[in-house]
């Protein structure tokens, strides 16, 4: 079992509609990345969270802590949002230096 | 400027050729990360720099020669690579390796093919 699983795996959204992707793990962790990742390979960091929930325009991601759980949340979707979402985290211990990525959650949203 | 640049963005190059990666920020970071990633999978870590020292290599062949002249570039020196090692290579820099809490910024990539 990975350490870090996302679900879905494959997610198709029709334009508009509200998405959610989820990040469970099993290490106990210093902070969780969701990053995005589109078609040309390039990845952009889209939050990092020790606690709490972040919002930045239309992303939304929250973390328990406790539950060992991460979602991203997309409202209002649409086909530029396009792209494999990565859920990755730090395990928590002294000189620990490896992300540990999720297998991702691969996103289209239709027009 | 929060970018870290790649290049070039694609390459292909056959099994006799040296060819080098480039990766450049300036942002001040002085850990810089070289990744490797294969079709449909996470990102590998390859090696780390940390103030321009090699901190981390993962067992990576020798056939993958890392550099950091400085600290804003890294360097991956490549010679007599396998069509196995055909990936995206993906460079990433933080402000201090091992510093807890600190986002990571990732480049475009490089899209290496070996024939």
């Amino acid at each position: 079992k990975n350490e870090v699983e996302q679900s879905p795996q494959n997610l198709t959204a029709q334009e508009g509609e509200f998405i959610t992707i989820n990040c469970s793990y099993s290490v106990g962790i210093s902070a969780l990345h969701w990053l995005q990742q589109h078609p040309g390979g390039g990845i952009v960091s889209l939050f990092m969270l020790s606690s709490g929930k972040k919002k930045h325009g239309r992303l939304i991601a929250t973390i328990n802590i406790q539950e060992k759980h991460s979602s991203l949340h997309i409202t209002a979707s649409h086909p530029r949002d396009s792209a494999v979402y990565i859920c990755a985290v730090k395990d928590r211990g002294p000189g620990t230096y490896k992300y540990i990525f999720g297998t991702g959650t691969r996103l289209k949203v239709l027009a | 400027d929060t970018e870290v640049t790649q290049t070039p963005k694609h390459l292909v190059m056959g099994m006799t050729n040296k060819k080098s990666l480039k990766c450049e920020q300036h942002m001040g970071h002085r850990a810089m990360y070289w990744y490797k990633q294969k079709a449909k999978k996470p990102p590998e870590l390859m090696f780390v720099y940390s103030y321009e020292k090699l901190s981390i290599n993962e067992s990576v062949p020798s056939r993958f020669s890392p550099e950091c002249p400085n600290s804003s570039l890294l360097n991956l020196h490549l010679h007599a690579l396998q069509p196995e090692d055909s990936a995206l290579y993906l460079c990433a820099s933080r402000k201090i390796f091992l510093q807890e809490d600190t986002e990571a910024f990732f480049g475009q990539g490089t899209r290496l093919t070996v024939v």
